[in-house]
């Protein structure tokens, strides 16, 4: 069965840097785009980036851009959310989500991770 | 601020029908598919419905959804008390270089 893992969350100090692993599992890993979408504490689903399944597209929400890159390993089965100058509106819980499919166009489908805790704080 | 405007909550008594809306625009809404996600207390969102209307397998057809205009809705019908969650509105927004929008979420209770 499809299975989504993140890891990686932590709590750390403002201007630091986090790098976040979602690996997949019971599917063709390099057929589907990969999404994170993050969670802030007590409110809604905020979508901050999406990878094409090759690896060659990306789009990422205005307030990450030039802060955060997306990347894959197809070899791994893994999607990557590197994380740099934090901020304490960062914090939030993670989850990667697959695409429905290859292109960044994709929808997040049905399946999601678990997520993964990034909080931010001196 | 979300692009999508849904409001912060709603509620119903078993049995009885609800509907939630997700108001955008002619960028997001207006000309693009709708996906709506439930998220039951603590746990991951789920897919509960794909390019406005079309559900996933497993997904009972309690639960429908309909777009007119720049606006969505989300219809649950026979609501149960296990229906008590948090529900997502997503769209494409052409106008925006960061594509995927959510609504604010919706959190329905069962009285």
């Amino acid at each position: 069965q499809v299975q989504l893992v993140e890891s990686g969350g932590d709590v750390v100090q403002p201007g630091r840097s986090l790098r976040l692993s979602c690996a997949g599992s019971g599917f063709t890993f390099s057929a589907f785009a990969m999404h994170w979408v993050r969670q802030a504490p007590g409110k809604g689903l905020e979508w901050v980036a999406v990878l094409s399944g090759d690896g060659s597209n990306t789009y990422y929400t205005d307030s990450v851009k030039g802060r955060f890159t997306i990347s894959r390993d197809n070899s791994k089965n893994t999607v990557y959310l590197q994380l740099t100058s934090l901020r304490p509106e960062d914090t939030a819980v993670y989850y990667c989500a697959r695409g429905s499919s290859e292109t960044q166009y994709a929808h997040p489908s049905a399946y999601w991770g678990q997520g993964t805790l990034v909080t931010v704080s001196s | 601020q979300s692009v999508l405007t849904q409001p912060p909550s709603a509620s119903g008594t078993p049995g009885q029908r609800v509907t939630i809306s997700c108001s955008g625009s002619s960028s997001n809404i207006g000309s693009n598919n709708v996906y709506w996600y439930q998220q039951l207390p603590g746990t991951a969102p789920k897919l509960l419905i794909y390019e406005i209307n079309q559900r996933p397998s497993g997904v009972p057809d309690r639960f429908s959804g309909s777009k007119s205009g720049t606006s969505a809705s989300l219809a649950i019908s026979g609501l149960r008390s296990e229906d008590e969650a948090d529900y997502h509105c997503a769209t494409w927004d052409d106008s925006l270089s960061g594509p995927w929008v959510f609504g604010g979420g919706t959190k329905l209770t069962v009285l």
